[in-house]
């Protein structure tokens, strides 16, 4: 079975730095994603970013980049000139790569607060 | 516009009154899951469906069922609810596999229940 680890429940930061957010993973897999969910107020699960796990380069959207240490089983998030809209709890997530059960592992969260 | 719908988004009930949740999605999607959100513990699969008349247990399927009888509508169904159940839950959707496969799941907005 696969678990997600995000040890920081909680982290704030002033706008316009930027922050990291960690998150380590346990699976024997070696075909899987890993994704980035935001959780605004609203409650709507956005999708941030997407990692194929046999692609060496880290993904980027925008403000958003990753940091993916595959043999380390660590994804962190690296949001940077971080904005007021960013404050929301974020969710590190695994899928195994298969045709199947196409079961999202979840972390525990950690909600981010931008200080304005 | 594509997009996974729920209803209701907020619903409070009692021990023990039969209530659906239901969703549907306009992506013609053969995959559908739901899960439940709790505090502390991230969002956790329930059952899942690939495709008509075709679901399984997820990891906390106790005191749930499900039914896919048409490709759009995947209906979450508590025939008892209890405190315990009270919980945040996001009805998810995928082409499973294949090229379609992004690995990326479709979420619904969530319905928020509350069980008395």
């Amino acid at each position: 079975a696969q678990t997600v680890t995000q040890s920081q429940p909680e982290m704030s930061v002033q706008e316009a730095e930027t922050v990291t957010l960690s998150c380590t993973y346990d699976t024997s897999e070696s075909n899987y994603y890993l994704f980035w969910y935001k959780q605004p107020p609203s409650r709507q699960m956005i999708l941030v970013i997407r990692q194929e796990a046999y692609k060496q380069q880290n993904a980027t959207e925008n403000r958003f980049s990753v940091n993916f240490q595959k043999a380390a089983k660590s994804f962190s998030l690296k949001i940077s000139d971080s904005q007021l809209g960013d404050t929301a709890m974020y969710f590190c997530a695994f899928m195994k790569r298969l045709f199947g059960n196409e079961k999202l592992t979840f972390g525990t969260g950690t909600r981010l607060t931008i200080i304005p | 516009e594509a997009q996974v719908t729920q209803n209701p988004r907020y619903l409070i009930t009692v021990t023990g009154k039969k209530l659906t949740v239901t969703c549907s999605q306009n992506m013609n999607h053969e995959y559908m899951s739901w899960y439940r959100q709790d505090p502390g513990l991230g969002l956790r699969q329930i059952y899942y469906s690939m495709n008509v008349e075709v679901t399984d247990k997820g990891d906390v399927p106790e005191g749930y069922k499900v039914s896919r009888k048409e490709k759009r509508n995947f209906p979450l169904i508590l025939e008892s609810p209890s405190p315990n159940q009270t919980s945040l839950y996001f009805c998810a959707s995928s082409f499973p596999g294949g090229p379609k496969n992004t690995g990326e799941l479709f979420f619904g907005e969530g319905s928020r229940l509350t069980v008395l």
